[in-house]
C-alpha cells in the first residue's frame, strides 16, 4: 500500500513570495489533515477535511493560507504571502475516516523563508 | 481544551540503558493515545497506540500504559539501541479528530 505521498520535499522563498504544497492521501482515506510542525515544536492542526469538506480550519490563518481538496482525494495548501515565522515542516496526514484512531503521515514539506 | 505535557528533552543515554519519556495529558472525553517517533530526515511514524484505559501498547521493544487515574501515558524500553535516536512525540485524539501533540523529547543513545 503506497502512504501518504507529498511534494515538493524542501522549498526556499522569500518573505512576501507566495507558495503551494501538494498532498496525495493513502488510496480510500477519507480524512486529511494538514499539520504545521515548527522547529522544536509538536505539529499543529491546520485544516482538517472530510472528503472534500472542511471539518475544523478554526487553526488556519485564513488572511494568508488556504487549503482546498476539490475531488476529495488531492489536496493543495496555498501561502499568499509568506512571511518568516511560516518556516516550517508542512506535514500531510490521513486516515479511514470516523471511529478510526491512527494517522498516517506523509515524509513532510520543509519550507525555509528568507 | 485537550492538551499533552511530555518531558522535555534532550535526553542521552547509553547503549543498553533504560529508557523512559513522561507523558501526562488532558482531555475532556476518553482519548485515544498515541507515541508517534520521527528519525532524523524522516517523517512521523507512529511507534504504538493504546485506545482505552489499562490498555498496554508495544512495538519495538517499546512499552506504554494508559493510565486514566494518573492522565499518563509514559514510554518505556528496556535497552535502547543508538538506532532508537530520534524524536519522540506524545499524542492523543478522539476517533479521527486532529491529533493534539506534546512538543516532543528528542533522545540521543551513545554507544
Amino acid at each position: 500500500e503506497a502512504g501518504v505521498a507529498q511534494s515538493p520535499r524542501y522549498k526556499i522563498i522569500e518573505k512576501r513570495q507566495s507558495v503551494a504544497f501538494w498532498c496525495n492521501p493513502i488510496s480510500g482515506h477519507a480524512t486529511l489533515y494538514w499539520y504545521q510542525q515548527i522547529l522544536g515544536q509538536g505539529p499543529k492542526l491546520l485544516i482538517q477535511f472530510q472528503n472534500n469538506g472542511v471539518v475544523d480550519d478554526s487553526q488556519l490563518p485564513k488572511d494568508r493560507f488556504s487549503a482546498e481538496r476539490l475531488k476529495g482525494v488531492d489536496s493543495t495548501l496555498k501561502i499568499q504571502p509568506a512571511k518568516l515565522e511560516d518556516s516550517a515542516v508542512y506535514l500531510c496526514a490521513s486516515n479511514p475516516g470516523p471511529a478510526t484512531y491512527e494517522q498516517y503521515f506523509g515524509p513532510g514539506t520543509r519550507l525555509t523563508v528568507t | 481544551g485537550n492538551s499533552v505535557t511530555q518531558m522535555e528533552g534532550p535526553v542521552t543515554l547509553s547503549e543498553e540503558a533504560f529508557l523512559t519519556i513522561n507523558c501526562t495529558y488532558t482531555a475532556t472525553g476518553y482519548p485515544s493515545l498515541f507515541w508517534y517517533v520521527q528519525y532524523p530526515g524522516e517523517g512521523l511514524q507512529l511507534l504504538l497506540k493504546a485506545t482505552k484505559a489499562d490498555d498496554k501498547g508495544s512495538n519495538k521493544g517499546f512499552e506504554a500504559t494508559y493510565r486514566k487515574e494518573t492522565t499518563s501515558f509514559h514510554l518505556e524500553k528496556g535497552s535502547v539501541q543508538v538506532s532508537d535516536s530520534a524524536v519522540y512525540f506524545c499524542a492523543l485524539s478522539e476517533g479521527n479528530t486532529p491529533l493534539v501533540f506534546g512538543k516532543g523529547t528528542r533522545l540521543s543513545v551513545i554507544a
